[in-house]
């Protein structure tokens, strides 16, 4: 059990580009979630997968904002056209099933200029 | 909907004294609640869980918690701090049963410890 990786840990990018950041779950957790800090903010639910099914996105997933996870392993969130707004650290989470413990990685904090 | 309230914004102690972090909860149902701790720049470790049961639960490095179904509580304590439980404090809300699985977090407890 290596824990949940995530890649990279940190990004600078100007207003408009697109990033995309990749979420590694722990190994036979079937679950994969998103969330979004904000400074001096709890996390804040984005989106989660069940093996490579999106079964909920919040409405803080603006349609600039896509999440894949192409054969219920890893998991890419790309943000298209930055803006200011999206500023903020985005951690993944996974977990085994319905009801489990939830296990962060250590998040990417992004940083539109 | 579910909520997570957590009055306090910033405490702080002396290391060796006792330490109480509050946390309310609005939930509809029966609640998942989880208190996780993240140090600067980083994600969050679980520190305790309750599902059901006894509603004393213990917890990595000292903590526990008492779910209060009546005060819709969940106040995390520590006997005695240590200069490195200095961390923000996230208690969080999710669902028992049915589909969805997301977790609402409270805002936070930042934790400063004086020697």
């Amino acid at each position: 059990d290596t824990g949940v990786s995530q890649d990279p840990r940190h990004k600078i990018t100007k207003r408009g580009q697109n990033v995309t950041f990749r979420c590694d779950p722990i190994s036979e957790h079937n679950r994969l979630y998103w969330y979004r800090q904000t400074l001096g903010q709890g996390p804040e639910f984005l989106t989660y997968f069940q093996n490579e099914a999106q079964l909920e996105k919040s409405r803080l997933l603006s349609d600039r904002f896509s999440a894949e996870r192409p054969k219920g392993s890893f998991s890419t969130l790309e943000i298209q056209r930055t803006e200011q707004g999206d500023s903020a650290m985005y951690l993944c989470a996974s977990s085994r099933g319905q009801g489990e413990t939830q296990y962060f990685g250590p998040g990417t904090r992004l940083l539109v200029l | 909907a579910q909520s997570v309230t957590q009055p306090d914004i910033h405490i702080t102690v002396s290391e060796g004294a006792s330490l109480e972090l509050r946390c309310n909860y609005s939930y509809g149902a029966t609640p998942y609640l989880f208190w996780y701790v993240q140090s600067p720049g980083q994600g969050l470790q679980l520190l305790l869980k309750y599902f059901s049961g006894d509603t004393l639960v213990q917890g990595i490095k000292g903590f526990e918690a008492e779910f209060k179904r009546s005060q819709s509580s969940f106040n995390l304590r520590k006997p005695s701090v240590h200069w490195s439980d200095a961390a923000e404090y996230f208690c969080a809300v999710g669902p028992y049963t049915g589909t969805a699985s997301k977790l609402t977090f409270g805002t936070g407890t930042r934790l400063q410890v004086t020697l």
